[in-house]
C-alpha cells in the first residue's frame, strides 16, 4: 500500500530535549516536505526537499533541521524543542514531473508533539 | 502574513445541495492551486487542482473555479453528501516547491 509513515504519532517531551520525528515513503517520490498545523493558522511549510541531499527552507524553518540522505526518508529534527513548537506535524511526499512541476502531495497521518 | 485565506471557518449544507467553499490569495505569482480534504486524525488527502492557465477544472462532483483577476478560487461540491463532511484546505504555489495553505473550512453536510 502506498503510504507516508510518520513516527511517533504522539509525543510529550520537555523543553530542550532533542527529538526526531521520522518520515518514510514507499512511493519512490522525489519531493518531500514537512508542515505544522496550528489552530487559526492552517498548515505552514517548515522544510522541503526536491531530491536526495537537496533541502530548502519553507515558511517557518526556525528551530528545525532536516536531512535527506535517502530518497525514502526525511526526518524532522528539533535540536532544542521549545513550547512554541507544540503542534501537529505532517510529512508529505510527491512525484516530480518536471523542474517546476510536482504531482499533488500524499500526507502522513500526523505527529502530535507536546513540549512542556 | 497569510498569503492564502479561507475566510469561512465553517459551512453547513443540506445533503443533496451545493457546497461552495471559497479561498482568496494575495500573491499574483501563484500559478498552481489545490484543494485538500482532511478527516480528524488523518492527514490531508488531495481532492482537485487547477493551474493558472485554466479557469475551471472538474472531477466528478467536484469543480474548482479560478478567477485570477480577483485572486479567488472556489470549490463546488454537487450534490453534497454526508461523507463530504470534513475540513477543506486550499493551497497555492508559485514554484511547485513552496506551498501556502489556507486555514481551512469545516464543512458539515446534514442528512
Amino acid at each position: 500500500e502506498a503510504q507516508v509513515t510518520q513516527n511517533p504519532r504522539y509525543l510529550i517531551t520537555v523543553t530542550g530535549k532533542k527529538l526526531t520525528v521520522t518520515c518514510s515513503q514507499n512511493m519512490n517520490h522525489e519531493y518531500m516536505s514537512w508542515y505544522r498545523q496550528d489552530p487559526g493558522l492552517g498548515l505552514r511549510q517548515i522544510y522541503y526537499s526536491m531530491n536526495v541531499e537537496v533541502t530548502d527552507k519553507g515558511d517557518v524553518p526556525e528551530g528545525y533541521k532536516v536531512s535527506r540522505k535517502e530518497k525514502r526518508n526525511f526526518p524532522l529534527i528539533l535540536e532544542s524543542p521549545s513550547p512554541n513548537q507544540t503542534s501537529l506535524y505532517f510529512c508529505a511526499s510527491s512525484r516530480r514531473t518536471g523542474v517546476l512541476s510536482n504531482q499533488p502531495q500524499h500526507f502522513g497521518d500526523g505527529t502530535r508533539l507536546s513540549i512542556l | 502574513d497569510q498569503q492564502v485565506k479561507q475566510n469561512s471557518p465553517s459551512l453547513s449544507v443540506q445533503e443533496g445541495r451545493i457546497s461552495i467553499l471559497n479561498c482568496d490569495y494575495t500573491n499574483s505569482m501563484f500559478d498552481y492551486f489545490l484543494w485538500y480534504k482532511k478527516y480528524p486524525a488523518e492527514g490531508p488527502t488531495f481532492l482537485i487542482s487547477i493551474s493558472s492557465i485554466k479557469d475551471k477544472n472538474e472531477d466528478g462532483r467536484f469543480t474548482v473555479f479560478l478567477n485570477k483577476s480577483a485572486k479567488h478560487l472556489s470549490l463546488h461540491i454537487v450534490p453534497s453528501q454526508p461523507g463530504d463532511s470534513a475540513v477543506y484546505f486550499c493551497a497555492a504555489s508559485a514554484d511547485s516547491n513552496q506551498f501556502y495553505f489556507g486555514t481551512g473550512t469545516s464543512l458539515t453536510v446534514i442528512p
